[in-house]
C-alpha cells in the first residue's frame, strides 16, 4: 500500500517556540492531505484539510493561526504549531489520499496515515 | 456531520477466541475503513470497505451499507490483536473521514 512518512517522530520544546511538522506521501501524489490530533485514550480529531497549492480548510474550534499549514507540492505538507503552549502537547497525525492515476482503484480512494508525532510543550 | 459510533468500547479477550466489532454510522458513505493502532500510535489500514465482505488472514469485514453498519471479525486471536480498532467513515457529498471512538481490545494468553 502507499506509504505516508512524518517528521520528527518526537519533539520537546519549550513553551512559546514554534514547531514545524512534515507529512510527506512517498509513493504517490497526494492533492489533499489531513491533520489530526489525539488526545491519550480518544479518538483522532480532524484539525484541517490541506489542499495543494490553496489555503487550508481548518475544523470548527481549531485556530488557523496557532496552527499553520502549507501544502506546497502533491507530496508534503507541513504544520507549524506557532507559540506552543503546554496544551497543544498532543499526537500530531497526517493522512493523505492518493487522487492520481499511479494507484489501482481501490488505493486511490483509501486513506493513509502518517505515523505521528508527538509533541510536548513544557 | 456523519456519526460513527463503535462497540463495544472495550474487549478482553482470552487468546485464540473469536470476536466481533461493529460500527455504526449516521448516514449513507462512500468511503469506509478500519484500522488498527498499535502501541506506538500507527495507524495500520486493515480495510477499505464501504460495501461487501472482504478477508484478510485472520481478519474480516462486512459493511451493510443500505442497513448502515459495519463489522470486523478477528478470529484465533493473538495478544498481537490487542490495541485500538478505529472505524471510520466519509458521507457522500463529503471529503474528510470522521472517526469513531474505537474498541479498545486486550488479548491475554
Amino acid at each position: 500500500g502507499a506509504v505516508v512518512s512524518q517528521h520528527p517522530s518526537r519533539v520537546i520544546c519549550k513553551s512559546g517556540t514554534s514547531v514545524k511538522i512534515e507529512c510527506r506521501s512517498l509513493d504517490f501524489q497526494a492533492t489533499t492531505m489531513f491533520w489530526y490530533r489525539q488526545f491519550p485514550k480518544q479518538s483522532l480529531m480532524l484539525m484541517a484539510t490541506s489542499n495543494e497549492g490553496s489555503k487550508a480548510t481548518y475544523e470548527q474550534g481549531v485556530e488557523k493561526d496557532k496552527f499553520l499549514i502549507n501544502h506546497a507540492s502533491l507530496t508534503l505538507s507541513t504544520l507549524t504549531v506557532t507559540s506552543a503552549h503546554p496544551e497543544d502537547s498532543s499526537f500530531y497525525i497526517c493522512s493523505a489520499r492518493d487522487w492520481g492515476t499511479s494507484g489501482r482503484g481501490t488505493q486511490r480512494r483509501t486513506q493513509y496515515f502518517g505515523p505521528g508525532t508527538r509533541l510536548l510543550v513544557l | 456531520g456523519i456519526q460513527v459510533e463503535q462497540s463495544p468500547p472495550d474487549l478482553i479477550l482470552q487468546e485464540g477466541a473469536n470476536s466481533t466489532l461493529r460500527c455504526n454510522f449516521s448516514d449513507s458513505v462512500n468511503n469506509l475503513q478500519w484500522f488498527h493502532q498499535n502501541p506506538w500510535g500507527q495507524l495500520i489500514n486493515l480495510f477499505y470497505i464501504p460495501s461487501g465482505t472482504k478477508q484478510n488472514g485472520r481478519l474480516s469485514a462486512t459493511t451493510v451499507a443500505t442497513e448502515r453498519y459495519s463489522l470486523l471479525y478477528i478470529s484465533s486471536s493473538q495478544t498481537t490483536d490487542s490495541g485500538v480498532y478505529f472505524c471510520a467513515a466519509i458521507r457522500y457529498g463529503n471529503n474528510r473521514l470522521a472517526f469513531g471512538k474505537g474498541n479498545q481490545v486486550v488479548v491475554i494468553p
